[in-house]
């Protein structure tokens, strides 16, 4: 079956402009989650959506970082006045969010490059 | 806070030789374990996982992991690597409480033919 999804595959954008990251996740996950890989931090959690609750966006590193998900399916992640540091890759995962067993299963990523 | 250490971060082997790669977590509570490889280019994708049972867990590609409670270790194995072992390994768990996933800093694989 088609595993999670990811456009654009790299990104290029000036410093200052806004960028939308988008993830489809494996069909019938209801757990959605973005990480970050970057040289310096390694992989670090952004935020998570399951089922309908409020998403856990305790992994955002500033409010210029948003994310929704649209019909508990297709999710985007914003980043208004990009910044350089903001350079990374951006990784979704999906899972079926069955609580403490469940695995994640990850996206080719987004490869963001900020001039 | 709630870690993962991964001790080696670069490791270089012959074909042939056997691999272990040292993995350390921090939470005492309810563990849930897992690493991931991330092959050239490719994106990650799961070895094997650790929830409850059998301390020895055998994942894909003849990979296997050992889970030692007293040590907070979580170490990862193979008996004789390839070449095609070449790539980046990551430890992960669970943050205490929710499925966020928190990483170690990754181990760099390189098998020399």
């Amino acid at each position: 079956g088609a595993g999670v999804s990811q456009s654009p595959s790299n990104k290029v954008t000036e410093k200052g402009k806004d960028v939308e990251l988008r993830c489809d996740p494996i069909s019938g996950h209801t757990a959605l989650y973005w990480y970050r890989q970057s040289l310096g931090q390694g992989l670090e959690f952004l935020i998570y959506f399951q089922g309908n609750s409020a998403p856990d966006k305790s992994g955002l590193p500033s409010d210029r970082f948003s994310a929704e998900r649209t019909g508990g399916s297709v999710s985007t992640l914003t980043i208004q006045r990009t910044q350089q540091e903001d350079s990374a890759v951006y990784l979704c995962a999906s899972s079926l969010g069955v609580g403490d067993t469940d695995t994640q299963y990850f996206g080719p990523g987004t490869r963001l490059t900020v001039l | 806070a709630q870690s993962v250490s991964q001790h080696n971060h670069h490791v270089i082997l012959s074909e042939a030789a056997s691999l272990e790669l040292g993995c350390n977590y921090s939470y005492g509570g309810t563990v849930n374990l897992f690493w991931y490889v991330q092959y050239p280019g490719q994106h990650l994708q799961l070895l094997l996982k650790y929830f409850s049972g059998d301390p020895l867990v055998k994942g894909i590609k003849g990979f296997e992991a050992e889970f030692i409670k007293s040590k907070f270790s979580f170490n990862l194995r193979k008996p004789s690597v390839q070449w095609s072992d070449t790539a980046e390994y990551f430890c992960a768990s669970f943050a205490n409480g929710y499925n966020k996933l928190i990483f170690g800093a990754g181990t760099r694989l390189a098998v020399h033919p």
